[in-house]
C-alpha cells in the first residue's frame, strides 16, 4: 500500500540532546512537509521541500532542521535550541499540482525527559 | 503564519442531526481544503474547492465557498458516531510554493 510511515510514534529527548525524527513515503511525491502541533492547535509549518536537495524555512523553522538527499525520505531533527519542543509532529507528502491534497503520516508525539 | 480561524472551537450533537463547521481566512487563495483528524492521529484530506467554484459536494459532505467574505463552510448531514474528530480547514495561495495553511480547526462530538 501507498502511503506515509513516521516513526517512531513516541519519542522523548533529555535535555541538551538532538532527535530525528523519520518520515518516509512511497507515493512517489516530489513535495515533502513537516508540522508541529500542539494542543488544541491548528498545524503550523516547520520545513518543506519541493524537490530532493532543496529545502525551505517554514513559519516556524528554529530549533530545527531537515535533510532531503532521497525522494523517499524527510527527516526533521530537532536540536537542543529548540527549547520548548514537547507537541506532536506530522509529515505530509503531495505532488506540485495546487489542486491535489497532502498525505499525512500519523505523527510522531514528542516529550520532554 | 496561521491563516485561518475557524467556528465554533467545539461542537457537539446528536447522531443524525447535521453539523456545520466554518472557516475564515485572510488573503486571496487558490483552493480551500478540509481535513479531518482523529485523536492521535494524522489527517486524511475530505474535499477541495478552487476559488472559482461556490458550492462542492461529496457523499454527506456539503462544502461552500464565498471568496467575497473569505469565508467557507462545511456541512455534514446525517452524522453518525464515526464522525466524531476534529476538522480543520487549510487555504492554498497563488503564488508561491503549494503550501497550507491552516485554522485552528473544530472539535465535533457526535453522541450516539
Amino acid at each position: 500500500d501507498g502511503g506515509i510511515t513516521q516513526s517512531p510514534k513516541y519519542l522523548f529527548r533529555k535535555e541538551g540532546q538532538n532527535v530525528t525524527l523519520s518520515c518516509e513515503q512511497n507515493l512517489n511525491h516530489d513535495a515533502m512537509y513537516w508540522y508541529r502541533q500542539d494542543p488544541g492547535q491548528g498545524l503550523r509549518l516547520i520545513y518543506y521541500s519541493q524537490i530532493v536537495n532543496d529545502f525551505q524555512k517554514g513559519d516556524i523553522a528554529e530549533g530545527y532542521s531537515v535533510s532531503r538527499e532521497k525522494k523517499e525520505s524527510f527527516p526533521l531533527t530537532v536540536t537542543s535550541a529548540q527549547k520548548n519542543p514537547t507537541a506532536f509532529y506530522l509529515c505530509a507528502s503531495s505532488t506540485r499540482d495546487r489542486f491535489q491534497p497532502q498525505h499525512f503520516g500519523d505523527g510522531t508525539r514528542l516529550s520532554i525527559l | 503564519s496561521q491563516q485561518g480561524e475557524e467556528d465554533p472551537q467545539a461542537l457537539s450533537i446528536q447522531e443524525g442531526e447535521n453539523a456545520t463547521m466554518n472557516c475564515s481566512y485572510k488573503t486571496s487563495i487558490n483552493n480551500l481544503q478540509w481535513y479531518r483528524q482523529n485523536s492521535g492521529r494524522g489527517l486524511v484530506h475530505l474535499i477541495l474547492i478552487r476559488s472559482n467554484e461556490r458550492e462542492k459536494h461529496s457523499g454527506r459532505l456539503r462544502v461552500t465557498l464565498d471568496t467575497s467574505k473569505k469565508s467557507s463552510s462545511l456541512l455534514i448531514t446525517a452524522s453518525r458516531a464515526a464522525d466524531t474528530a476534529s476538522y480543520f480547514c487549510a487555504t492554498v495561495t497563488f503564488t508561491g510554493a503549494n503550501n497550507l495553511f491552516f485554522g485552528t480547526g473544530t472539535r465535533l462530538t457526535v453522541i450516539p
